[in-house]
Formats: structure tokens, sequence, C-alpha cells
């Protein structure tokens, strides 16, 4: 089973900063099949990127994905309050389908 | 646009069984992978299973396997996740989530994330 280990747990920025969540993993994952959710609380997941850099319907320009084999990136170009939430990356394409432990934003 | 509507929450006793369902409003569920996830208070998210109604094909994850059923009933585009012998260590949301494309061979069961999510469920087990 590939195990998906995201740093940092907690980011905690300013509206307007940069935010970078990693995602790696223990043995290599296709690009194909690297996934970023979004969860707020009290919420289902939403679906911000998939086959690690193409945004998902209706996802804002401000995030993007990127990376490969085992070190996968999602970038919050300048985040806003609306951002806070729990980040999980996934991966899919074979069984079993895992998730990372996810990374908290905060906003200051 | 598709929608997917949970049942609503349970109380069950450990050992007993939990059904939830899952239907689609919207869009059918039949030439896409539904997936079920749950989430432990407090805890990241945990694939169960899937199935593809129109293959009739299931997967589960080997920690599900032997406890989890998924059933689909394409006429009411509903899926149903029964999950027996239950333990304390069982609550928690339940989800059911569609697989981002229709999938054109049974082959396909994983290729997919997911992009339209039920609200939960809260699953309590306690005596």
């Amino acid at each position: 089973e590939i195990v998906l280990t995201q740093s940092p747990g907690t980011l905690s920025l300013s509206p307007g900063e940069r935010a970078t969540l990693t995602c790696r993993a223990s043995q290599s994952v296709s690009s194909d099949y690297l996934g970023w959710y979004q969860q707020k609380i009290g919420q289902a997941p939403r679906l911000l990127i998939y086959g690690a850099s193409n945004r998902a319907t209706g996802i804002s320009e401000r995030f993007s994905g990127s990376g490969s084999a085992t070190d996968f990136t999602l970038t919050i170009s300048r985040v806003e309050p609306e951002d806070v939430a729990v980040y999980y990356c996934q991966k899919y394409g074979s069984s079993p389908i895992t998730f990372g432990q996810g990374t908290r934003l905060e906003i200051k | 646009q598709v929608q997917l509507v949970q049942s609503g929450a349970e109380v069950k006793k450990p050992g007993s069984s939990v059904r939830v369902s899952c239907k689609a409003s919207g869009s059918s569920v039949t030439n896409y992978v539904i997936s079920w996830l749950r989430q432990a208070p407090g805890q990241g998210l945990e694939w169960m299973g899937g199935i593809i109604p129109m293959f009739g094909t299931t997967n589960y994850a080997q920690t599900s396997q032997g406890r989890v059923t998924i059933t689909a009933d394409e006429s009411t585009s509903t899926v149903h996740m029964t999950l027996s012998s239950l333990r304390s260590d069982d609550t928690a949301v339940y989800f059911c989530a569609r697989g981002f494309g229709e999938v054109p061979g049974a082959m396909f069961f994983y290729a997919y994330p997911m992009d339209v999510w039920g609200q939960g469920t809260t699953v309590i087990v306690s005596s």
C-alpha cells in the first residue's frame, strides 16, 4: 500500500501570502492519478486538482498542482479567508485508494 | 446538476448492521464509479470500496473485506452500503462519491478521482 505523507501538519498564513502544501508518497505514483481535495468544517471534501496539475471545474486559478513520482505540491498563490480548510492529497489509479493525513490551513 | 443525497444519521448497537443509501439526482449512477468513504471524528479520509452499476463490478479495501457490501439499484439511481458486525471504531461520517468520468469499462475502476460527493451520514455505534 502506498502511504502518502503530507506536510506541514498546520500552515498559518496571512491573507495574500503564498501557501505551499506537500505530499510525499512512499512509492512512485503516476502523475495521472494524484489528486488534491479541500474539506471545510462540516462539509464533504471538494475536488481541487486531478492528474497532479489539472484544476477541477470551477476551481480558482489561485490553486495549482505540480510534481511527479514521489513528491507533489499544491500551491495557493494568494490565500484568502475562505481557504481555511483541511487539504488532502489522494492517490487513485490502483487499489487501494489512499489519502494523506491532511494539512490544516489557518488564516492569521 | 448532479447531486448525491444520502440517508439520515444512524445510531446502532455493537454487533449490528447499518445500511446507508446514496441517491443520485440530475444524473444516473449507471456508468460511473460510486465509492464509499468514511471519516472518523477528527481523522482523515478512508476509502472503503465502490461499485460500477453498469458492470456490476465491486471492489473493496482490504480493511473492509468481509464486512462491507455495496449494491446498486439502477432503477432508482441509488447505491447502498451495508456495514456489518459494527464496532465502536466504526463511528464515523460516511460519504458516497462519484467518479469524475463515465467509465468505459470495468478495468477503469480506479482511474478517476471523486468529483461529486454526498453530504455525509453520521453513524454512531454505541451500547
